[in-house]
């Protein structure tokens, strides 16, 4: 089935050692996403990428970097984690386009601690 | 800029009964508008949508209706089921030249056998 894959589901750093999570789609989407979610609060967004096109939000720390090398595949580097960026991340892919095609394709999350 | 305002949780219920979770929204344009659901431990999944006025989206027994006059786009369903435990976010997609979706803080879903 085609579908939004993230790896790992857990993942454990320490306080400022770098980490990086990916995340690989299968639907051939234009559109990859990367959000972070806090408990018991909406997706913020950080950053996406139409083809090869990078949009950061505004308010993204300058912490969080991402690479698209090719259609299928996106990371998420954090360089310095620290324990404020505890989360859980989801990637998500949409074809783009008009906003009728703009439905959001989720991968089940990569829930990141910080020790 | 554009928002979305849902109802806040835990919403507690038994099975069977009727389950209303509003959701308003404010947009400059003409957005699409979607539910999505999120079970535990996982990611978000969409649940239905709505792309003009007075359109109804539904799903699985769920149902929400396109209100532009009023702003809104409640979700409703006739009979939950302890299977619908979960958060559902009300959200919308803004108007042409954009693709990213806005999130409402999300609502959750407990359903007591």
């Amino acid at each position: 089935d085609a579908m939004v894959i993230q790896n790992p589901r857990y993942q454990v750093t320490q306080f400022g050692k770098p980490v990086t999570l990916s995340c690989s789609q299968t639907l051939n989407h234009n559109v990859m996403y990367w959000y972070q979610q806090k408990s018991s609060q909406a997706p913020k967004l950080l950053f996406h990428y139409y083809d090869k096109d990078f949009n950061n939000e505004a308010d993204t720390p300058d912490n969080f970097q991402s690479r698209r090398p090719n259609t299928s595949f996106c990371f998420l580097d954090i360089r310095s984690p620290g324990l404020g960026d505890a989360a859980m991340y989801l990637c998500a892919t949409s074809r783009g386009g008009d906003r009728t095609k703009n439905i959001q394709y989720f991968g089940a999350g990569t829930r990141l601690s910080v020790l | 800029g554009d928002s979305v305002t849902q109802m806040e949780g835990p919403v507690t219920l038994s099975e069977e009964a009727f389950l209303t979770i509003n959701c308003t929204y404010t947009a400059t344009g003409y957005p699409s508008l979607f539910w999505y659901v999120q079970y535990p431990g996982e990611g978000l999944q969409l649940l239905l949508k709505a792309t003009k006025a007075d359109d109804k989206g539904s799903n699985k027994g769920f149902e929400a209706t396109y209100r532009k006059e009023t702003t809104s786009f409640h979700l409703e369903k006739g009979s939950v089921q302890v299977s619908d435990s979960a958060v559902y976010f009300c959200a919308l997609s803004e108007d042409t030249g954009g693709f990213k979706t806005i999130f409402g803080a999300g609502t959750r879903l407990f359903v007591k056998a």
